[in-house]
């Protein structure tokens, strides 16, 4: 079946770094989809990329989506302590999502 | 509107006791899914439905039934509860092939 492979697992970074997460597919997608949970929270819908090559901004994020469809990555540009959480992808095939393991990033100030 | 509503917040169960989770959309959407998310981990799909009377297996369903009569309610009975069911529990819903929106979850411990 459908396996989507995030990395890293963890990311410690001091505050004013960027960090960058991973996320691959075995497959192609329709869609990748990315969500943030905050310690104790639920994970809430951050951005969808749907076309080959998209690349989307939200303020100090950029979400990409690979040409051939089967990997994306996000990246923050000067980490900022309320950037701290698990970000997951959630790649769509074949009828589904199936979310990554996650990352959790933690911010020292 | 709410969103997603899941009940109970917090449970204590002990082993081999049943209980029911409770979820409830109010945006129409037909995609409804339930997870477990173990300590540090992903999130591992039990069941789904795509609609009301649809309902199938995801990775995890062993342990777990669900049942779908209405488009609004996705229900989650725990059957002789055991300690490898110690987990938090999300329940979510959206339209086809679109953002998922998730409950608040709920924090179940079997002892």
């Amino acid at each position: 079946g459908q396996q989507v492979m995030q990395i890293p697992q963890y990311q410690h970074v001091q505050e004013g770094e960027d960090f960058t997460t991973y996320c691959n597919s075995s497959t192609t997608l329709s869609n990748i989809q990315w969500y943030k949970q905050r310690p104790g929270g639920h994970p809430v819908f951050l951005i969808q990329l749907v076309k080959s090559g998209e690349v989307k901004k939200q303020k100090r994020l950029t979400f990409q989506f690979g040409e051939a469809k089967k990997n994306s990555s996000l990246h923050i540009t000067a980490t900022q302590t309320t950037d701290v959480g698990t970000y997951f992808c959630a790649g769509r095939g074949a009828g589904k999502s199936t979310f990554g393991d996650g990352t959790t990033l933690t911010v020292k100030p | 509107n709410a969103g997603v509503t899941q009940t109970p917040k917090f449970r204590i169960l002990k082993i081999g006791q049943s209980m029911t989770l409770q979820c409830t959309q109010d945006m129409n959407h037909n995609y409804m899914y339930w997870y477990r998310q173990d300590p540090g981990m992903g999130l591992k799909l039990i069941y789904y439905s795509v609609g009301a009377g649809i309902t199938d297996k995801g990775e995890v369903p062993n342990g777990y039934n669900v049942s779908r009569s209405t488009t609004e309610d996705f229900p989650l009975r725990l059957e002789l509860a055991a300690p490898s069911q110690t987990s938090v529990y999300f329940c979510a819903s959206s339209p086809e092939g679109a953002r998922y929106t998730f409950g608040s979850g709920t924090r179940l411990t079997v002892v």
